[in-house]
C-alpha cells in the first residue's frame, strides 16, 4: 500500500504560470483534503472533497481550484501563479467527516511549489 | 472565527528533560487530535482524544484533555532526539471545518 502519493515532490513556476499538482490514494477513504503549509502558520485548508463528486472550499480557496476526478484522486490547480503561493502543499485522506468527529488523516509526502 | 492556540511556539531542551506543550481553544470541542510531523514530510496521527478529563499514554508521551473540552496537553518525559519535529493539534467543528493549531516546533538535543 502507498498510501497517499503527491507528484510533483518540487515544482518551480514563474509568476503567471499554471500547474496541476496530482494526489492519488489508496486506502478507499471517501474524504480527501488539500492543505498548504507556511512557516509558523501550521496547515491551512484549501478544499477538501467529502465524497467523490462533492469539493468545498476550505478557509484559503482563493487561487486554486479542485478536481474530484473519482474516489481515488484528488487534484489542485494553480491557474495563474503568484509569489505568495509559494508553500508546501499537502494532501490527505481520511474517513468521511462528521460533524465534531475527528478521524485520522493520512498524509502525501509534500509538494514544495516556489513561485518566483 | 475559531482559533486553536499552541504555545509554546518555539521549544529546544536537552535530551532527558520533560517537557509540556499546550493546545487552547475559546470553543468547546468533541474531540481533538495531536499529529507529529517531521522535517520534510507528512503529519502523523499520535492520538485522538474525545473524553474530557481524558488521559492517554503513548510511551513518554502523556496526552491530556482537559475537563471543560477546551484545551489539551502534551507531556514527554525524558526526551529524545527522536522527539524532534512539529506537533500539531486539530479539531473538527460542527460545521464540518478542520481547525489546525499552528504548531510547537520542538528540538530535542543530544
Amino acid at each position: 500500500n502507498a498510501g497517499v502519493t503527491q507528484t510533483p515532490k518540487f515544482q518551480v513556476l514563474k509568476t503567471g504560470q499554471s500547474m496541476t499538482l496530482q494526489c492519488a490514494q489508496d486506502m478507499n477513504h471517501n474524504s480527501m483534503y488539500w492543505y498548504r503549509q507556511d512557516p509558523g502558520m501550521g496547515l491551512r485548508l484549501i478544499y477538501y472533497s467529502a465524497s467523490e463528486g462533492t469539493t468545498d472550499k476550505g478557509e484559503v480557496p482563493n487561487g486554486y481550484n479542485v478536481s474530484r476526478l473519482n474516489k481515488r484522486e484528488f487534484s489542485l490547480r494553480l491557474e495563474s501563479a503568484a509569489p505568495s503561493q509559494t508553500s508546501v502543499y499537502f494532501c490527505a485522506a481520511s474517513h468521511s467527516v462528521l460533524a465534531g468527529v475527528a478521524y485520522e488523516q493520512y498524509f502525501g509526502p509534500g509538494t514544495r511549489l516556489t513561485v518566483t | 472565527t475559531q482559533l486553536l492556540e499552541q504555545s509554546p511556539q518555539f521549544l529546544s531542551i536537552q535530551e532527558g528533560e520533560n517537557l509540556t506543550v499546550y493546545c487552547n481553544s475559546s470553543s468547546v470541542f468533541s474531540s481533538l487530535q495531536w499529529y507529529r510531523q517531521e522535517p520534510g514530510e507528512g503529519p502523523v496521527l499520535l492520538v485522538t482524544v474525545v473524553t474530557g478529563g481524558e488521559v492517554k499514554k503513548l510511551k513518554r508521551l502523556t496526552f491530556q484533555f482537559g475537563d471543560a473540552r477546551k484545551d489539551s496537553s502534551l507531556h514527554i518525559t525524558a526526551a529524545q532526539p527522536g522527539d524532534t519535529g512539529l506537533y500539531l493539534c486539530v479539531f473538527v467543528d460542527s460545521n464540518y471545518q478542520l481547525i489546525w493549531g499552528a504548531g510547537t516546533k520542538l528540538i530535542i538535543k543530544p
